[in-house]
């Protein structure tokens, strides 16, 4: 099972770009790299996924080296409400390489 | 609104009580899980079906049963629960299938309290 490293907290202000960085040296050939939000007391929201290279939304972008062991998601000009909890997750549940393990997730405190 | 649902939303239980949690999805999924999320600790996955059968137990004390009777339904009955055991219980749901690439929708949580 892949395992996820990713930073405890970040604090940031309104309207920087703010970049978490995860690291996942045991990625499998199959693993997809997902990243979800979570506020208190609700349920993680997905925000984006990708396998390699760079993958960008409405909400967010995702940089993944060409190894893939480590990815970065990328949030332009963060707001108040940006203020949650990110988890980094590898793998997927029905997948060769196992199931999705949430870790600690980076809490991004985001201040006026 | 994921078009996940949970009932109830919060819930307060002796140890000796019988519960049980209820989640549907109107996504048209055909993969539900539950999860359990303690005060600040990372989700723990506890049960996955796919297609109405078990795919994954994750050594899961027997006080939590759970049941799939469709793939919209998924509930979690609860018996001679531990103060321990009080936490936020998550439902979700996906399409099932490999590659890792089965994004899973949430539920608001059940915010369980077991005194």
């Amino acid at each position: 099972l892949a395992k996820t490293t990713q930073p405890i907290s970040m604090d940031s202000y309104e309207g920087q770009e703010v970049n978490i960085t995860c690291s996942h040296n045991n990625i499998a050939t199959n693993d997809y790299i997902t990243w979800y939000q979570q506020f208190p007391s609700q349920g993680p929201r997905f925000i984006i996924q990708g396998y390699k290279t760079k993958v960008t939304n409405e909400v967010a972008s995702l940089f993944i080296p060409a190894d893939r062991k480590s990815s970065t998601l990328s949030l332009p000009r963060v707001s108040l409400s940006d203020t949650a909890v990110y988890y980094c997750l590898v793998g997927g549940v029905f997948s060769n390489t196992g199931k999705l393990i949430f870790g600690q997730g980076t809490t991004l405190q985001v201040k006026p | 609104e994921t078009g996940v649902t949970q009932t109830p939303r919060h819930l307060v239980m002796g140890m000796t009580n019988k519960k049980s949690l209820k989640c549907e999805q109107h996504l048209g999924h055909n993969a539900m899980y539950w999860y359990k999320q303690s005060a600040k600790k990372p989700l723990e996955l506890m049960f996955v079906y796919s297609l109405e059968e078990r795919v994954e137990n994750n050594s899961v004390p027997s006080r939590f049963s759970p049941e799939c009777p469709n793939s919209s339904h998924l509930f979690l009955h609860l018996h001679t629960l531990q103060p321990e055991d009080s936490a936020l219980y998550l439902c979700a749901s996906s399409h099932s299938g490999t590659g890792g690439n089965n994004e899973q929708f949430f539920g608001p949580g059940t915010r369980l309290t077991v005194l």
